[in-house]
């Protein structure tokens, strides 16, 4: 069975631009979940989407934004790029809101310069 | 942003011995996880623990949620090469609020297992 796939794998912008992030969940799973990881620190929950809703929103600026489609793969959008941006960006699927066992996808690497 | 402290920040070990780490928080968590990364990919489940108390076994991997429901500690048995990569503890509060559906995360323990 597939896990979690996103795309791209990599991705290198430059500061002032926006990005948009791809997120395809475990087949039969309904909620997605984004994460920010910095470099040498935990991944930090930045939002989570269930039947095309958002449910749950971390600390992060306006920059960043979501959208859940019927299939219930994920775009995340980030404006405005900060070199402050630049990390490793997961997404998580569970199969029910709520539920807490997230499976992650290998992430998209975003290099802002 | 908040995360659970995670202790010990690295280990080097040899192979064959067995190895324990732990997470705290200051908050009450309802579910704990533990994950492994290894370098350039997303981190992959190794144990979810459900309630107070629990010890739950993954092979090698045990794992247990605190009584206080502030803690939780990973033990490995009889390492081995592959178990190279960085464990994490995630804790997630439960319902409500925007808080549904965070995991909050630890610092990360890096283990490294000589041969």
């Amino acid at each position: 069975d597939a896990g979690v796939t996103q795309s791209p794998t990599h991705l290198i912008k430059t500061r002032g631009q926006q990005v948009t992030l791809r997120c395809s969940p475990i087949s039969g799973h309904k909620s997605v979940s984004w994460y920010q990881q910095v470099l040498g620190q935990g991944p930090q929950f930045i939002f989570q989407y269930y039947e095309k809703e958002e449910r749950g929103r971390g600390n992060f600026p306006d920059r960043f934004s979501a959208r859940q489609f019927p299939n219930y793969s994920s775009e995340l959008n980030v404006n405005a790029l900060l070199l402050g941006d630049s990390a490793l960006y997961l997404c998580a699927s569970s199969g029910l809101q709520g539920v807490d066992e997230q499976y992650f996808g290998p992430g998209t690497r975003l290099t802002v310069t | 942003g908040q995360q659970l402290n995670q202790s010990p920040q690295s280990m080097f070990i040899q192979e064959g011995e067995d190895v324990s780490m732990n997470c705290t928080s200051s908050s009450i968590f309802n579910t704990w996880l533990w994950y492994k990364q290894d370098p350039g990919e997303g981190p992959v489940l190794l144990i979810a623990l459900y309630k107070a108390g629990e010890l739950t076994s993954n092979g090698r991997l045990t794992a247990q949620f605190g009584i206080t429901r502030k803690d939780s500690f990973l033990n490995i048995s009889a390492s081995i090469p592959s178990d190279v990569g960085i464990y994490f503890c995630a804790g997630q509060l439960g319902a409500g609020g925007t808080s549904y559906g965070k995991l909050t995360f630890g610092q990360g323990t890096i283990l490294t297992v000589h041969p």
